[in-house]
């Protein structure tokens, strides 16, 4: 069975550019959720996908979009980085009927963006 | 609004002693309650979790937590620490009935002395 993976696992931007994220659930799951870790913080929820849907969202400004792909994948994308974005960017897999909290949240190793 | 309080930003204990992490929580409505770990350079982990019944849970790696709906904390203990149980530990909380969403503590960092 294999885990969650997370593209790249580092990442350096400039201030005002886009980046995207990459998530491979594991297998069997069909709930993505993506959360952002500032340095010496407990991680902040951005959203949550269930079959290719958004699920629920934190208090992040819409340049923070996802995407839900058929095979459960998902996709963080942040336009107009700011030096705040700087971060690990967690993604959580799970399963069951949307219920992100009720069902074990399985996590990846994180993304750390850089911004300059 | 929920909110997660962990009450110590870095516990020290000698090996084979016992710990306690504490952490408090605030929420006008039921809530599931969380023990995530956090190791070197990798992602979260599930300790355990409150979801309803029993109030003593127990997980992996000899932890265990007491639900006090009273004192709306949610404790994590361990009778024995070992080296291996150096890490940073994340209380979190999710509302009964909005379940999609998980709200972090900031984290308690275990160092455990030789």
């Amino acid at each position: 069975e294999t885990g969650v993976t997370q593209s790249p696992t580092h990442l350096i931007k400039t201030r005002g550019q886009q980046v995207t994220l990459r998530c491979s659930s594991q297998s069997g799951h069909n709930t993505v959720s993506w959360y952002q870790q500032a340095l010496g913080q407990g991680p902040q929820f951005i959203f949550q996908y269930y079959r290719e849907e958004e699920n629920g969202r934190g208090n992040f400004p819409p340049r923070f979009s996802g995407l839900q792909f058929p095979n459960y994948s998902s996709e963080l994308n942040v336009n107009a980085l700011e030096l705040d974005d700087s971060a690990l960017y967690l993604c959580a897999s799970s399963s069951g009927g949307g219920g992100g909290a009720r069902d074990t949240q399985y996590f990846g190793p994180g993304t750390r963006l850089t911004v300059l | 609004a929920q909110s997660v309080t962990q009450l110590d930003s870095q516990v020290p204990v000698f090996e084979e002693a016992p710990v306690e992490l504490r952490c408090n929580y605030s929420s006008s409505v039921s809530v599931y309650l969380f023990w995530y770990v956090q190791y070197p350079n990798q992602g979260l982990q599930l300790l355990l979790k409150y979801l309803s019944g029993s109030t003593l849970v127990k997980g992996i790696n000899g932890f265990e937590a007491e639900f006090n709906k009273s004192q709306t904390s949610f404790h994590l203990r361990k009778p024995s620490v070992h080296i291996s149980d150096t890490a940073e530990y994340f209380c979190a909380v999710s509302e009964g009935n909005r379940d999609d969403k998980i709200i972090f503590g900031k984290g308690t960092r275990l160092h455990i002395l030789p």
